[in-house]
């Protein structure tokens, strides 16, 4: 049982550069997202999907855009990296936006943008 | 609007001591409550959760009671191991932030041998 699965795990951009982070998960859950981990920040939310083809931001969207065309995959894309987004992003889903489910997580992706 | 504060850390401890890690929140009505962990290098992963008042959520000798009255609910561990050293995060879901998961900034824990 994979879970969610997150690549690249480590990554490094010169700024400016584009890329995708991606993600998947095999529990068929309707609910996925990405959050970037700061050291003293906690988590930030910057894009959710409670469905295919249903996306919204988050607390911290620009500079990321999202796409939700199935089920099963939300990748993350940096339209032109500053190194403030060097960061550790994690993706996480549950199985839909109710009150009390539970967010699995991927073992995150490290971003360094120089 | 809906807030979530943890004691900051880091929490240093050693093998066998109590542990209590306090965290208070603040949103109208009953919100679910929940403290996952992060064990070095890995995502976050769910410990225990308390979805109404009074309730207790409790995992791998770790608990935490769902206080309305105090609004808090802090995580205890009666003797910890060096196993447990990990960054613990307390969060809140209530429907005025449209289930979105309200987090804490995370406390680290160092277990000494």
């Amino acid at each position: 049982n994979a879970g969610v699965t997150q690549t690249p795990k480590f990554q490094v951009l010169k700024t400016g550069q584009s890329m995708t982070l991606q993600c998947a998960q095999d529990m068929n859950h309707e609910y996925m997202s990405w959050y970037r981990q700061d050291p003293g920040m906690g988590l930030r939310l910057i894009h959710y999907s409670v469905g295919a083809g249903i996306t919204d931001q988050g607390e911290v969207p620009n500079g990321y855009n999202v796409s939700r065309s199935t089920t099963e995959d939300f990748p993350l894309r940096l339209l032109s990296a500053a190194p403030s987004q060097t960061s550790v992003y994690f993706c996480a889903s549950r199985l839909d936006r109710s009150n009390t489910g539970e967010l699995f997580f991927g073992e995150g992706s490290r971003l360094t943008v120089l | 609007g809906n807030s979530v504060t943890q004691m900051e850390g880091p929490v240093t401890l050693s093998e066998e001591a109590f542990l209590t890690i306090n965290c208070t929140y603040t949103a109208t009505g009953y919100p679910s409550l929940f403290w996952y962990v992060q064990y070095p290098g890995e995502g976050l992963q769910l410990l225990l959760k308390a979805t109404k008042a009074d309730d207790k959520g409790s995992n791998k000798g770790f608990e935490a009671t769902y206080r309305k009255e105090t609004t808090s609910f802090h995580l205890e561990k009666g003797s910890v191991q060096v196993s447990d050293s990990a960054v613990y995060f307390c969060a809140l879901s209530h429907m005025d932030s449209n289930y979105q998961l309200i987090w804490g900034a995370g406390t680290k824990l160092i277990i000494k041998p």
